[in-house]
């Protein structure tokens, strides 16, 4: 079993549409999260980190649930620029390493 | 410029040769790592660093040499080139003591074995 599992997608979502992605990490000894986005081609980028308690940034919400090991990000009103692949990270306790999962790809159709 | 660059951006190289990426941080972050990426894997971990002289294995080490003589470069070397090597390779950096973050990361080199 892999240590991240995102769903690949793609998921294709129309301009404006609320979309979210979940992701499963099978270490319960993590301790800290991640969404990164990644655009064709280019290298991946901190979108934001994710807490315990839920944590928004504009458009952008995560959620952690340590009990079921997941992750989810939702994104509201979805633009033409959020289009790219979306990646899951985690990070064990007393670890610097990330381990990343495979990406989830993201088109927004106008 | 302040950041994280590699080179080259590009690379074509024939099967057996040496190759070596460059990686140089201008943060002095204690942490650099070297991660390729290959479509239907994601990001794999080959090589990290704690700091100067002090280097570790990632999940697919086989094949690559790393050093860290000054804090700033993690250059990563291809010792004898093979095509499973072609993939796009990204170094990182962090800093633990500055809050929980995550990485920053290069551009990327794409390398093409032949």
């Amino acid at each position: 079993r892999k240590e991240v599992e995102q769903d690949p997608g793609p998921f294709n979502v129309p301009e404006g549409a609320t979309v979210a992605f979940n992701c499963t990490y099978s270490n319960s000894a993590s301790q800290s999260f991640f969404w990164y986005r990644q655009d064709c081609r280019k290298e991946p980028k901190l979108l934001m980190s994710v807490y315990s308690s839920g944590n928004e940034d504009g458009r952008f919400t995560a959620q952690l649930n340590r009990a079921s090991q997941y992750i989810s990000l939702l994104i509201r009103d979805s633009k033409l620029s959020d289009s790219a692949t979306y990646l899951c990270v985690v990070r064990m306790l007393g670890n610097e390493k990330l381990t990343f999962g495979t990406g989830t790809r993201l088109t927004i159709i106008p | 410029d302040a950041g994280i660059t590699q080179s080259p951006r590009y690379k074509i190289t024939e099967t057996g040769r040496q190759v070596t990426l460059m990686c140089h941080q201008t943060w002095s972050h204690s942490y650099m790592f070297w991660y390729r990426q290959d479509l239907g894997h994601g990001l794999r971990l080959i090589y990290y660093s704690a700091a100067a002289d002090i280097t570790d294995k990632g999940e697919v080490p086989d094949g690559y040499v790393v050093s860290r003589s000054k804090t700033e470069n993690f250059p990563l070397t291809l010792e004898s080139a093979t095509r499973s090597q072609t993939s796009v390779y990204f170094c990182a950096s962090s800093d633990p003591t500055g809050g929980d973050y995550g990485y920053t990361f290069g551009s990327g080199t794409r390398l093409t074995v032949v």
